[in-house]
This record gives C-alpha cells, structure tokens and sequence, in this order.
C-alpha cells in the first residue's frame, strides 16, 4: 500500500519561512511532487523531487530525502495569497500512480 | 488554451439515478485520471487510463466505471449513485514524461450531492 502523512494545519505570518513536510510508505517510490489547491479549485502542480536534496523553484524548495522516506515543501517570504491548502504526492506502482496526502492547510496572518 | 474541462461543474441528484460526470482535455495526453476529494481524506485516485482503452482500477473504484474510447475523453460514471459518494470529483491528465515528474493536469472539480 502507499501512504503519506502531513501536519493538517500550519499557520505562519506575512514574510515569514514555513516548512511543511511530509513522510510515505510507497512501494516502487519515484519520487515526491507537491500540489497546491485554493478553497476547493483545481489543485497546481508546484514541484519534483526524484533525487535527494533542495530543489528551489523562486520562492518554493522542496527537499527530498530518500533514505528517511521523508520530503518538505519550503515557503519563503509568505504572502497572503499563500494561504492555500498543500498536498504531496508520491509517484510509484510503476510510474503510473500519483498518491496524495491527506493536505495541509497554511493559513497567513499579517 | 491547455485545460481540462469537466462537466458538470456542480450537481445535485437522488440515490439509484445514473449520471455522468465528463471530462476532455486538449492537449493530447496519454494518461488521465479521477479522484475524488472529501474533508481531511485528501484527494483518493478513482480510477486511471494509461491509454486509450487502458483502464485500471485506483484506490476507491466501488460505485464507478469509465471508458477511455477516445484519448481526449474520460467519462465518469455512476450507474447507482449512493449518499457515499457525495463529493468533490476531480479529472486529471498527464502526459508520460509528466507522470514520470508527477506532473498532473487538474480540471475545475465537479461538486456531486447525492440525496
């Protein structure tokens, strides 16, 4: 089976850093992409991680590490507008199965 | 314009009458996918194609078919909607390279209530 874990609810405030994780079980691991989803709207792909270590994307990094089965996202310089709800999702049965966490939803405060 | 578009977009129906949910996507993509979304449960992979007339079975298929006769189309189906499958329903397509990045392609969602 494949499971992953993520905190439910992060909160930060407006131009702070917040580290969301995430940890899996997969069998046949690719890797671990991150989605994220406004109020209930079509989720975005925000990025990939098939090898170890911080892949930086502007203001988002996500970090791999296949040893701990183990990944997080990095948000930087949060805007108000990041106050979203945040999904990883692990690639593996074959490369033909994307399995998601249950989200996390980051709330910005001023 | 690349999208994919489902429909419809939100539906209220009664327990036993058939629906079904469309989706189409323009960007010629392999693979396409369903999930649906509930409260503190994630989104939970339906099922999948890989190809035209290439379908298996995800993670919570009871209750639903689907056919994949052309590669742009992927039809939900729900021969006798339950109240359990109240939910928000997501179509998703990738090509292989994508799912290889875990790349996918989300439509708007499709708001179901089944009374």
């Amino acid at each position: 089976g494949q499971s992953l874990e993520q905190p439910s609810e992060v909160t930060a405030v407006e131009g702070a850093i917040v580290q969301i994780n995430c940890t899996y079980q997969t069998s046949g691991f690719y890797g671990l992409s991150w989605y994220q989803q406004h109020d209930g709207g079509a989720p975005t792909f925000l990025s990939y991680n098939a090898l170890d270590g911080l892949e930086e994307t502007g203001r988002f990094s996500s970090f791999l590490s296949r040893s701990d089965s183990y990944g997080y996202l990095l948000l930087q310089e949060l805007q108000m507008k990041d106050s979203a709800s945040y999904f990883c999702a692990a690639t593996g049965g074959g490369g033909n199965k994307l399995t998601f966490g249950t989200g996390t939803q980051l709330k910005v405060e001023l | 314009e690349a999208q994919v578009t489902q429909n419809p977009r939100y539906l209220i129906t009664v327990t036993g009458k058939k629906l079904t949910v469309t989706c189409s996507q323009n960007m010629n993509h392999e693979y396409m996918s369903w999930y649906r979304q509930d409260p503190g449960l994630g989104l939970r992979q339906i099922y999948y194609s890989m190809n035209v007339e290439v379908t298996d079975k995800g993670d919570v298929p009871e209750g639903y078919k689907v056919s994949r006769k052309e590669k742009r189309n992927f039809p939900l189906i729900l021969e006798s909607p339950s109240p359990n499958q109240t939910s928000l329903y997501f179509c998703a397509s990738s090509t292989w390279t994508g799912m290889n990045t875990g790349e996918l392609f989300f439509g708007e969602g499709s708001r179901l209530t089944v009374l």
